[in-house]
């Protein structure tokens, strides 16, 4: 598959669980990132992570985790979240973290905690 | 603190009409603004940015400094136009950071 994918499209998960959400960017880009999305809410950047190293940290709890094990995988570990937390998840990249790069985005992960 | 708002939650017009789609900023300096759209089941794409002076799909935007807007025009709406519109600023400093209107949904009716 082309582009930015990312899975699971869909999940459900309690508040003690622990789950991860992963994208996959088939770009060759060196730079990707987390948003979230709540309802009526306007989308929020989470993390930017450039060349594998975490560049932005947008006062996001700790109960999420970020982990960019290379340029083309990005991961969002998800432990002890809160209700609040339901929204859609959505991963982008960039050619480059420089902010005149187009960024390109995944389908997302619709996330409901119970 | 930067902010973008776009006032309409929803722009509803008929098939030829012309489309403006508001989008205000709030930002200390030389700003990069953007406007990202989103079809139905489909994903956010970038439609198009100040710095090109482009017009896309026969949309055009005009940054105005002075009124600190970058409205989205196009003269003759088109059914395939409808879609859900955010209006994007490029943060200061040296990393991508995008910050997002909470969008406008445009439903251009036959």
């Amino acid at each position: 598959e082309t582009g930015v994918t990312q899975t699971p499209r869909h999940l459900v998960m309690g508040m003690t669980n622990k789950k991860s959400l992963k994208c996959e960017q088939h770009l060759g880009h060196n730079a990707m990132y987390w948003y979230k999305q709540s309802a009526k809410k306007p989308l929020e950047l989470m993390f930017v992570y450039s060349l594998e190293e975490r560049v932005e940290n947008n006062s996001v709890p700790s109960r999420f985790s970020p982990e960019c094990p290379n340029s083309s995988h990005l991961f969002l570990h998800l432990h002890t979240l809160q209700p609040e937390d339901s929204a859609l998840y959505l991963c982008a990249s960039s050619q480059d973290s420089g902010k005149h790069y187009e960024q390109y985005f995944g389908p997302g992960t619709r996330l409901t905690v119970t | 603190a930067q902010r973008v708002t776009q006032p309409e939650k929803l722009l509803s017009v008929f098939k030829g009409a012309p489309v403006e789609l508001k989008c205000n900023y709030s930002y200390s300096g030389s700003p990069e603004l953007f406007w990202y759209v989103q079809y139905s089941r489909q994903r956010l794409q970038l439609l198009l940015r100040h710095i090109s002076r482009e017009s896309i799909k026969g949309f055009t935007a005009d940054l105005n400094k002075g009124e600190t807007s970058f409205h989205l025009k196009k003269p003759f709406a088109q059914e395939e136009d409808s879609a859900m519109y955010y209006c994007a600023l490029s943060d200061p400093g040296a990393t991508n950071k995008l910050i997002f209107g909470t969008g406008t949904l445009l439903a251009v009716q036959p």
